[in-house]
């Protein structure tokens, strides 16, 4: 009854460090998302997959690299942390739109770049 | 791309019926509504989803008129726990990378 699973939960980075984000879905979900989240803003959505082995952008994808590598996970790289970077991030899965595309989401993870 | 729009922030008292209207004037015919709520420190969670008329369900309600330009989530009788953010994304399921979150309604609800 996991759901979505991300690690870690916290990190503090320093500028120029490289870091890599995990989530893991059991829903066996086709599509999957990374989003940030600013303090006092919505989610946006930095590159999101539609299925095992493809990766898109999305509205803020500069600075990080995604893979899909298997169903069931989806990683968030960051090759040179930068403060603007500092940020919530959450990762979400989905059915496909047959599904009605509803979205479940992790916990999120709090990331600080000093 | 479907534009919404949402009050900032509402208050309510617990025992009330609050309800959350997201204005949405180019909606396309293929566009879904969906609600989500965010509580401090979780990620958002789905509440209801719908086309047109009315969606019910153990939560919620969903009024869309005819011409779909707004919609307006319902909530019956709020408690204390109900306070948080409530976004209304408006997209074709299709597309899901246009599902955008805006900055959502800010629900303080009051004793």
């Amino acid at each position: 009854n996991a759901g979505v699973t991300q690690t870690p939960k916290f990190r503090v980075l320093k500028t120029g460090q490289s870091m890599t984000l995990l989530c893991a879905q059991d829903m066996n979900h086709e599509y999957m998302y990374w989003y940030r989240q600013d303090p006092g803003m919505g989610l946006r959505l930095i590159h999101y997959s539609v299925g095992e082995g493809t990766t898109a952008k999305g509205e803020v994808p500069d600075g990080y690299n995604v893979s899909r590598l298997k169903k069931q996970n989806f990683l968030l790289g960051l090759e040179s942390a930068a403060p603007s970077q500092t940020s919530v991030y959450f990762c979400a899965s989905s059915y496909s739109p047959e599904g009605r595309n509803i979205q479940y989401f992790g916990a999120g993870t709090r990331l600080s770049v000093l | 791309l479907a534009k919404t729009t949402q009050p900032i922030s509402m208050d309510s008292y617990e025992g009330q019926e609050v309800n959350i209207t997201c204005s949405h004037n180019n909606i396309a015919t293929n566009d879904y509504i969906t609600w989500y709520q965010q509580f401090p420190s979780q990620g958002p969670r789905f509440i209801i989803q719908g086309y047109k008329t009315k969606v019910t369900n153990e939560v919620a309600s969903l009024f869309i008129p005819a011409d779909r330009k707004s919609s307006t989530l319902s909530l019956p009788r709020v408690s204390l726990s109900d306070t948080a953010v409530y976004y209304c994304l408006v997209g074709d399921l299709y597309n899901t990378d246009k599902l955008i979150f805006g900055t959502g309604t800010r629900l303080q609800v009051f004793p």
